[in-house]
């Protein structure tokens, strides 16, 4: 079975500039999550989807954090404009419907804003 | 906010040695989910423990959870250079409300393994 799959899996951008993510989730995985993981700290939800439908973005900078998924499958994840503390690793997982379950996640991207 | 904590924050043994990780949450939870990263990887589920069960075994590891206390301990027997990596517990809230299935991560604990 095929993994999560995510990229770029680095991103290096300058303050100011937007970049956006692509996450691939395990196929017939309903359930998507976004997580932010900042260096030395646990994963943080940022959004999570139930087929194409937003479940909970408490948590994702909406000014200027945006994420969607288009037919219930693949995500992105976009920063615009990007602050140098949005310098972290981003993080996908997928779960089965139900979501009482361990989620896999992706190798995740490694973004740097100088 | 942070709902799982782990302790110690990080963790140095030898090979063969066993290691013992804690994690400490706030609120009710449906169940308790424990995860490893090595490195600049992803996150590996490692076992599942719900909240009606007290113990857990997988291969080399054993878990346990006292929902009176809140806390749960991660115990990794005969430990190995390549268990070297971050231990996340992360809790699932109970069914219904506006967290659904939504787990909430603790700090880690930084494991390293000495051949």
């Amino acid at each position: 079975e095929a993994g999560v799959a995510q990229s770029p899996r680095y991103k290096i951008i300058e303050k100011r500039q937007s970049v956006a993510f692509w996450c691939n989730p395990i196929s017939g995985h309903a359930t998507l999550y976004w997580y932010q993981q900042i260096l030395g700290q646990g994963p943080k939800l940022l959004i999570q989807f139930q087929n194409n439908g937003v479940v909970d973005d408490s948590q994702l900078p909406k000014d200027r954090f945006s994420a969607e998924r288009l037919k219930g499958v693949d995500s992105t994840l976009k920063i615009q404009p990007a602050k140098l503390e949005d310098s972290a690793v981003y993080l996908c997982a997928s779960t089965v419907q139900g979501a009482y379950n361990e989620q896999f996640f992706g190798p995740g991207t490694r973004l740097t804003v100088l | 906010s942070q709902q799982g904590e782990e302790d110690p924050q990080a963790l140095s043994i030898q090979e063969g040695e066993n290691a013992t990780m804690n994690c400490s949450y706030k609120t009710s939870i449906n169940n308790l989910q424990w995860y490893r990263q090595n490195s600049g990887r992803g996150l590996v589920h490692l076992i599942l423990i719900r909240s009606n069960e007290r113990e857990k075994h997988s291969g080399r590891l054993r878990v346990t959870l006292d929902t009176s206390k809140k806390s749960s301990s991660l115990l990794i027997t005969a430990s190995r250079a390549a268990d070297t990596a971050s231990y996340f517990c992360a809790t699932c809230p109970p069914a219904g409300g506006t967290s659904y299935g939504k787990l909430t991560f603790g700090q880690g604990t930084i494991l390293t393994v000495h051949p």
